[in-house]
């Protein structure tokens, strides 16, 4: 157990729809990072926040957007969703900013957009 | 541009055997660290070892070990005596300075999937 929560642990809707995933860090973490893994794309990296800011962006669709709280909890939300953002969504977390910091990963949400 | 190759796509063996995979990774920086993680079958994604672009030490842990060459930008890991709880996929990634100059998130390879049969 790596100490990152995250939920629901799958997600079955409709094309079109919004959902949210949400995650917990590990205590201490202030770093919250999404990653989706698909087939074709692989694990992917979506996000980055460090306490409570946005700090980096990767391949993220103009259609999902993230957040983390003053509790330093994070959602990702996924809007207008299409058959091809059927995916696995990691989050993960670590201590700080910096590239020497391991991440711990929760165990996703596996989305089905149907 | 910063990329990893993970060019075996699944490797199969006999348990007891020993298993190398591989990992060849391209970036300009010349502070980087690489990273293994395993997903089991399960789903999750374990962190099994960290190692930055200035140690080129070997490591060993248990079975496992991994051989490091900036020379050739590999970062190899090899499972000794392999056991049927290795069945997985085995990621590489690479964390550096991206565009922007953030760091920290990592670049992944597309992962070999070992299967240990009994």
């Amino acid at each position: 157990d790596s100490g990152v929560t995250q939920t629901p642990k799958h997600l079955i809707t409709a094309t079109g729809q919004r959902v949210t995933l949400r995650c917990s860090p590990r205590s201490g973490d202030l770093s919250v990072y999404w990653y989706q893994q698909s087939l074709d794309q692989g694990l992917q990296f979506l996000i980055q926040y460090y306490n409570g800011e946005e700090r980096a962006k990767g391949n993220i669709l103009e259609r999902f957007s993230a957040q983390q709280f003053p509790d330093l909890h994070s959602e990702l939300n996924l809007s207008s969703l299409e058959l091809g953002d059927s995916a696995l969504y990691f989050c993960a977390s670590s201590t700080g900013t910096v590239m020497s910091d391991t991440q711990y990963f929760g165990p996703g949400t596996r989305l089905t957009v149907l | 541009a910063q990329k990893v190759t993970q060019a075996q796509t699944e490797i199969s063996v006999v348990e007891k055997e020993d298993v190398t995979l591989d990992c060849v990774y391209e970036t300009r920086d010349t502070t980087y660290y690489l990273f293994w993680y395993k997903q089991p079958p399960s789903g999750e994604l374990v962190f099994l070892i960290r190692r930055n672009s200035f140690d080129e030490q070997n490591e060993i842990s248990g079975r496992y070990s991994w051989n490091f060459q900036k020379s050739t930008s590999s970062f190899n890991f090899t499972i000794t005596a392999s056991q049927v709880v290795d069945s997985a996929v085995y990621f590489c990634a690479l964390s550096g300075i991206n565009y922007g100059g953030s760091q920290g998130n990592l670049i992944f390879g597309k992962g070999t999937k070992l299967s240990v049969k009994p």
